[in-house]
């Protein structure tokens, strides 16, 4: 079962920022929070990954709490493009293997 | 630097034949992950396999299902006998070996269509 939770939708005005919060809870102290997206019929597309601390590369910023049960992922300037599935995962390990586990996602919709 | 290639993007089977879905990871990955996607569901964890070795088959249906990534070539995830059930978008996905920070890349998928 995904070790995450994440609001179904949520709507966002184009040129603003997107916040998309996530809850993790029962994270474990070694387990890497990843985000991906999925634009329909198309491959999930790598978006950020951290372990403790607040991460940013070109495409958007994670920001993790200090206990790490929850993380927020910032688009810092939505566009239309961004409209997509987003997926909040925790990168398991165990019994000597390691994988993604999704949930549901939360659809983002970037109104104009 | 190619991104994970998947072939074939579709394929209609009709039902009780074989249905061979091809994936060639990234440069430098050894690591490979097989995933599916029924309609309107999300992503369920398949099979996860090193070169040569399956890893975690946790998720890989008990028949007709199985999964090889050898030594050279892509990986190969095999549905014998397919069922209309089976109809779904089959991604995989691969990453470095290393450290479990690794980032881990997604193809375009192959859409298998039973009839």
């Amino acid at each position: 079962d995904a070790k995450t939770t994440q609001p179904p939708s949520m709507d966002c005005a184009e040129g603003r920022a997107a916040n998309l919060p996530c809850n993790h809870s029962t994270i474990s102290g070694n387990e890497y929070v990843y985000w991906y997206r999925q634009i329909h019929s198309q491959g999930p597309q790598y978006i950020i990954h951290g372990l403790k601390n607040n991460e940013t590369n070109e495409m958007a910023s994670l920001i993790i709490t200090e206990d790490r049960k929850s993380s927020t992922l910032i688009l810092p300037h939505a566009t239309l493009r961004d409209t997509a599935v987003y997926y909040c995962i925790v990168r398991v390990e165990g019994g000597g293997s390691e994988k993604l586990v999704f949930g549901k996602g939360m659809k983002l919709t970037v109104n104009p | 630097n190619a991104g994970v290639m998947q072939n074939p993007r579709h394929l209609v089977r009709r039902r009780g034949q074989e249905a061979r879905l091809r994936c060639s990871p990234m440069k430098g990955h050894s690591h490979v992950y097989w995933y599916r996607q029924l309609p309107e569901e999300g992503l369920k964890f398949m099979v996860y396999l090193q070169k040569e070795n399956i890893i975690d088959e946790s998720g890989m249906p008990k028949e007709r299902f199985s999964a090889e990534f050898p030594k050279e070539g892509p990986s190969i995830l095999r549905i014998q006998q397919v069922v209309r059930g089976d109809s779904a978008a089959y991604f995989c996905a691969s990453s470095p070996p290393g450290s479990p920070g690794n980032t881990i890349y997604f193809g375009e998928g192959s859409w298998l269509t039973v009839v």
